[in-house]
């Protein structure tokens, strides 16, 4: 299996700031590497596909980048409605897994 | 805007089979094929399998083969069962679109539905 490591596993950050969460993969899978954010009580929405590609109808403050191993996903500017967690997901091979998680708060 | 709905028991009793249906606006597209994930409580996602329309499917081997997936695309609906229940199997289990065409991801999910093992 592929595994997804994320970091940090939680940080907090004030409205404004320039965010930036980690993933990594135990083995190369190209840019088949997609970013998730879950608010509380809610469902995962997608955010970035394919390493780099913003999914329709995310804010542009949002970024994905990267290939290989190693990927990151940005956030320009923190808004207050970005508290929430970050998942990364590998889609290159079954099982798919998913890194950790990020927790962001908002100071 | 595509909608899913999971559905079935919140209670499952231990060493019994989970059974749960996600009911799908639209299904009968080879673009896209569906999965089913879950999410113990306060912890992270684990993808649990995915079906195409056509009926192959892919499991997590972690479930060690009690696991199966099943679509009705006359229906609109793919179901999940998961047998010989422990209390490890309590979490938050969603439905979800798997895109074929864009890196596979998962761009629709359903709300979730919480199923409790316990007798």
């Amino acid at each position: 299996d592929i595994q997804m490591t994320q970091s940090p596993s939680s940080l907090s950050a004030s409205v404004g700031d320039r965010v930036t969460i980690t993933c990594r993969a135990s083995q190369t899978i190209n840019n088949y590497l997609n970013w998730y954010q879950q608010r509380p009580g809610k469902a995962p929405n997608l955010l970035i596909y394919a390493a780099s590609s913003l999914h329709s109808g995310v804010p542009s403050r949002f970024s994905g980048s990267g290939s290989g191993t190693d990927f990151t996903l940005t956030i320009s500017s923190l808004q207050p409605e970005d508290s929430a967690t970050y998942y990364c997901h590998q889609s290159m091979s079954t099982p798919y897994t998913f890194g950790q998680g990020t927790k962001l708060e908002i100071k | 805007q595509l909608q899913l709905q999971e559905s079935g028991p919140g209670l499952v009793r231990p060493s019994e089979t989970l059974s749960l249906t996600c009911t799908v606006s639209s299904i009968n597209n080879d673009n896209y094929y569906w999965g089913w994930i879950r999410q113990p409580p306060g912890r992270g996602l684990e993808w649990i399998g995915s079906i195409f329309s056509t009926g192959s499917t892919y499991y997590s081997p972690s479930l060690k083969g009690r696991v199966s997936i099943s679509v009705d695309t006359s229906k609109k609906k793919f179901s999940l069962n998961l047998r010989s229940v422990t209390a490890a199997d309590t979490a938050l289990y969603y439905c979800a679109r798997h895109r074929h065409d864009y890196n596979y991801d998962l761009d629709y999910w359903g709300q979730g539905t919480l199923v409790t093992v316990s007798s």
